[in-house]
Formats: structure tokens, C-alpha cells, sequence
């Protein structure tokens, strides 16, 4: 079974610190995404990568950075977090390639809570 | 502006019914995939319907898909408390990058 795995379920932090969230993959899937899901609004894609030291920006990329240093990783850093920031941050990963049909196998999601 | 847009966004019914969510969406698609997701937790496939295709099945589920109309619909038969959880339809744009776009999901309630 492919796994994507968030290293925090639940995380609070206060506002001006630097966050890190990190998503790890175990199917040497190329396509590494983040997403953030609030009520009333669904998923929002902030960044995605297609390879090893690239990325690109999402919808709503602003307030965010990421890492992808290696191929299983992909790191989503709130450099100054802020109470809008407060969410439910989803990480995912595909196979490339439109004949694969772009299946995204999701990680179980971080709760993170600005205070 | 949302490209997929489930329809309706809450749907309670009794355990045993059919339960149908529809989707809509603005611009030409590869494909479209219906989600699910239970409360607090991650999102799973469930099913993926090509733009050449019309129906598909999976279990008690079925999904058609209407290309001239923009629009696709998830059926799941014979309703059970366990299928609880939030719907969310995906597509996979013709045009731009290999990412899904998500519509705002509809929340089935299936009652004992």
C-alpha cells in the first residue's frame, strides 16, 4: 500500500514562529503536493513539486515556502505563521504522467492551530 | 473561480437508499475522480472516469460523466452507516499543469 505519512497530526504554534511541516512517501512517486483544507472551502493547492529541487506555486501560495531536497520529502514551511494560517494541511503524491490517470494518495493531515 | 463544484452540499439519508452527489465543472478535463473522505482524516480514491468514457463502476458505486454538460455524478447503492463521510470531486485539466482541482466536497449522512 502506498503510504504518505505527516510527521505531526496535531500542532499549535504561536504567532511569528516558524513552522515546519514535513510529508514523507514511500512509492518513489515523482508529484509531491500541499494542500490546505478550511470549511466552506475545500482543498486549496499551495505548492507542488514534480522532482527533486523543484517547485511551483499553487493557488494560494502566499505566507508558504517548501523543500523538496529528496524525493520522498517534501517539507511545507510557514516562515512567519499567522492566525489566518490556522488549517488543515494535507500533503499528497502521484506518479506523473497523464496515462497513470494522476490518482494523488493523501497523507492523514495536519491540524495546526495559530494562537 | 472553483472548477469542480459538488452538488448538493449536505445529503442525509436513510441506511439502505441510494445516495447521489453530482459535479460540475467549467473547462475541458482528462479525467474526473471522486474522493472520499471521513472527519479529520485524509482523502482516498475511490474512482476515476476517463473523458472518453460515460459510466463506470466500482462495487456499489457508479459514476457517470457528461462531457457536453460539464458534469458528473457518484451513485452509491444501498447506503451503509460506514459510508459516512464527505464526497469530493477532482478533475484533471486538459490545459496547465498535472494537478487535480477540488471541488468543496458534499457532506452524506447515512442514518441507521
Amino acid at each position: 500500500d502506498v503510504k504518505v505519512t505527516q510527521s505531526s497530526r496535531y500542532l499549535v504554534k504561536r504567532t511569528g514562529e516558524k513552522v515546519f511541516l514535513e510529508c514523507v512517501q514511500d512509492m518513489d512517486h515523482e508529484n509531491m503536493f500541499w494542500y490546505r483544507q478550511d470549511p466552506g472551502l475545500g482543498l486549496r493547492l499551495i505548492y507542488f513539486s514534480y522532482d527533486v529541487k523543484m517547485k511551483e506555486k499553487g493557488d494560494i501560495p502566499e505566507g508558504y515556502s517548501v523543500s523538496r531536497e529528496k524525493k520522498e520529502r517534501f517539507s511545507l514551511i510557514l516562515e512567519s505563521a499567522s492566525t489566518n494560517q490556522t488549517s488543515m494541511y494535507l500533503c499528497a503524491s502521484s506518479f506523473p504522467g497523464r496515462s497513470s490517470g494522476n490518482t494523488i494518495y493523501f497523507g492523514e493531515g495536519s491540524w495546526l492551530t495559530v494562537v | 473561480s472553483q472548477q469542480g463544484e459538488e452538488d448538493p452540499q449536505a445529503l442525509s439519508i436513510q441506511e439502505g437508499e441510494n445516495a447521489t452527489m453530482n459535479c460540475s465543472y467549467k473547462t475541458s478535463i482528462n479525467n474526473l475522480q471522486w474522493y472520499r473522505q471521513n472527519s479529520g482524516r485524509g482523502l482516498v480514491h475511490l474512482i476515476l472516469i476517463r473523458s472518453n468514457e460515460r459510466e463506470k463502476h466500482s462495487g456499489r458505486l457508479r459514476v457517470t460523466l457528461d462531457t457536453s454538460k460539464k458534469s458528473s455524478s457518484l451513485l452509491i447503492t444501498a447506503s451503509r452507516a460506514a459510508d459516512t463521510a464527505s464526497y469530493f470531486c477532482a478533475t484533471d485539466l486538459i490545459q496547465g499543469a498535472q494537478k487535480l482541482v477540488f471541488g468543496q466536497g458534499t457532506r452524506l449522512t447515512i442514518n441507521p
